[in-house]
């Protein structure tokens, strides 16, 4: 199974743009990237995911480069309210769905 | 729609009780899972669900029991509570296993003492 590799924790000023990095260098072609937030003490939240072309939607964009093993979630404009725990996750094409999360990147936005 | 709920949102129980948690969705999804997520790590799979009747565990599914009798409902129980249950538990569902997005419900706040 693919593992991700993500920064323990990055701070972004409020307004500008929140780049964070994920690195998947053993995803397999079928293998989906998929980016997930916590805020303190919810559930997680979906945000985005991708396979090979880039996404966009109205919370964020995600960029994939074209070997696949790296990937960069955007948050064009950051807010207070994005401070979360951000978890990046290739998912397993197994029977069932499985997430499985690692530690993730803890993103503190400031004002 | 009300989406993934869970009851109950807080649990304190002493070591040897036994208790149900609730997970309900109403959005006709087959996929259901439960993960528990302990101070400061990610969260970890216990069981899911492929369908009403089919059920299969997960990373830790050690000291849980499930069962899927309808669609909506995904019970997890705890038949003898321990205090490396202290955690947190969410319950999530989604439609299609291979791309589509799970939802997570509130979460159950769980001591064992």
């Amino acid at each position: 199974d693919a593992k991700t590799t993500q920064p323990p924790s990055m701070d972004c000023a409020e307004g500008r743009a929140a780049n964070l990095p994920c690195n998947h260098s053993t995803i397999s072609g079928n293998e989906y990237v998929y980016w997930y937030r916590q805020i303190h003490s919810q559930g997680p939240q979906y945000i985005i995911h991708g396979l090979k072309n880039n996404e966009t939607n109205e919370m964020a964009s995600l960029i994939i480069t074209e070997d696949r093993k790296s990937s960069t979630l955007i948050l064009p404009h950051a807010t207070l309210r994005d401070t979360a725990v951000y978890y990046c996750i290739v998912q397993r094409m197994e029977y069932g769905n499985k997430l499985v999360f690692g530690a993730g990147t803890i993103l503190r936005v400031k004002s | 729609n009300a989406g993934v709920t869970q009851t109950p949102k807080f649990q304190v129980l002493k070591t040897g009780q036994s208790m149900t948690l609730q997970c309900a969705q109403d959005m006709n999804h087959e996929y259901m899972s439960w993960y528990r997520q302990d101070p400061g790590m990610g969260l970890r799979l216990i069981h899911y669900s492929v369908g009403a009747g089919i059920t299969d565990q997960g990373e830790v599914p050690n000291g849980y029991n499930v069962s899927r009798s309808t669609t909506e409902d995904f019970p997890l129980r705890l038949l003898s509570a321990a205090p490396s249950q202290t955690s947190v538990y969410f319950c999530a569902s989604s439609s299609d296993y291979l791309t589509d997005t799970q939802y997570f419900g509130p979460g159950t706040r769980l001591t064992v003492l």
